[in-house]
């Protein structure tokens, strides 16, 4: 069974600071993940994914993710954090059969 | 790009009642979804639709829910009758379906159940 795991549901960086959201996943198949960013009172729109081929993967936006499966991580970074950035971000693994399992969620603030 | 529309995008509607919330997926997508977000709370899978059928459904899609593709472009979530608990965004996505494909997203319909 494929799952995710979003340590924190809750982060605050400074503005220019790094940003660094975590998520760990279970599968039980190579997994396919991809991190999603909610806007207030908007839809889920997608800012990366990871299917096998590179490990360190770029996203919109300046975010990036890097998989590492002997952790079985898939944290997503963000070198320099601006104000438009505050958002939820959710982690998510796909099964083959392009089921979808979420996390919970991270809450962005950024700080002036 | 092609979008995922969601209408409308507020339904106030009384307790009891059945309501119906309309997605239009991108067009040649094959796979669709219907997600729910209490506020505050997680994206919550509710049912996966492909080839005219159910393929998957969580616990949350009982009874009271049903969902149909209508026509050759619109995706529809119906409530029969709503509960008070039934408040909430929610959310239809679709994907082209093969594995490892994103699932794009509306915009939502927030339901709020008097």
């Amino acid at each position: 069974a494929q799952s995710v795991t979003q340590l924190g549901s809750h982060v605050s960086v400074s503005e220019g600071a790094l940003v660094l959201l975590r998520c760990n996943y279970s599968s039980s198949v190579p997994p396919y993940l991809f991190w999603y960013v909610q806007y207030p009172n908007q839809g889920l729109q997608l800012l990366l994914k990871y299917t096998s081929a590179a490990t360190l993967v770029k996203g919109i936006n300046g975010f990036e993710a890097e998989f590492k499966k002997s952790e079985t991580s898939f944290h997503l970074t963000k070198p320099s954090a601006h104000m438009s950035d505050a958002a939820e971000y959710f982690c998510a693994v796909s099964d083959p059969g392009n089921q979808f399992y979420f996390g919970t969620g991270t809450s962005l603030t950024v700080i002036p | 790009e092609p979008e995922v529309t969601q209408t409308p995008s507020h339904q106030v509607t009384q307790m009891g009642q059945e309501v119906i919330l309309r997605c239009v997926p991108i067009s040649n997508h094959l796979y669709f979804y219907w997600y729910r977000q209490i506020l505050g709370q997680k994206v919550e899978f509710l049912v996966s639709f492909y080839n005219n059928e159910i393929s998957e459904k969580s616990e949350i899609f009982d009874d009271q829910f049903s969902v149909e593709r209508p026509d050759g472009s619109n995706f529809t979530l119906k409530i029969r009758s709503t509960k008070l608990e039934d408040s909430a965004m929610y959310f239809c996505a679709s994907s082209a379906g093969q594995a490892g494909q994103p699932q794009h997203f509306g915009d939502g319909t927030r339901l709020s159940i008097l």
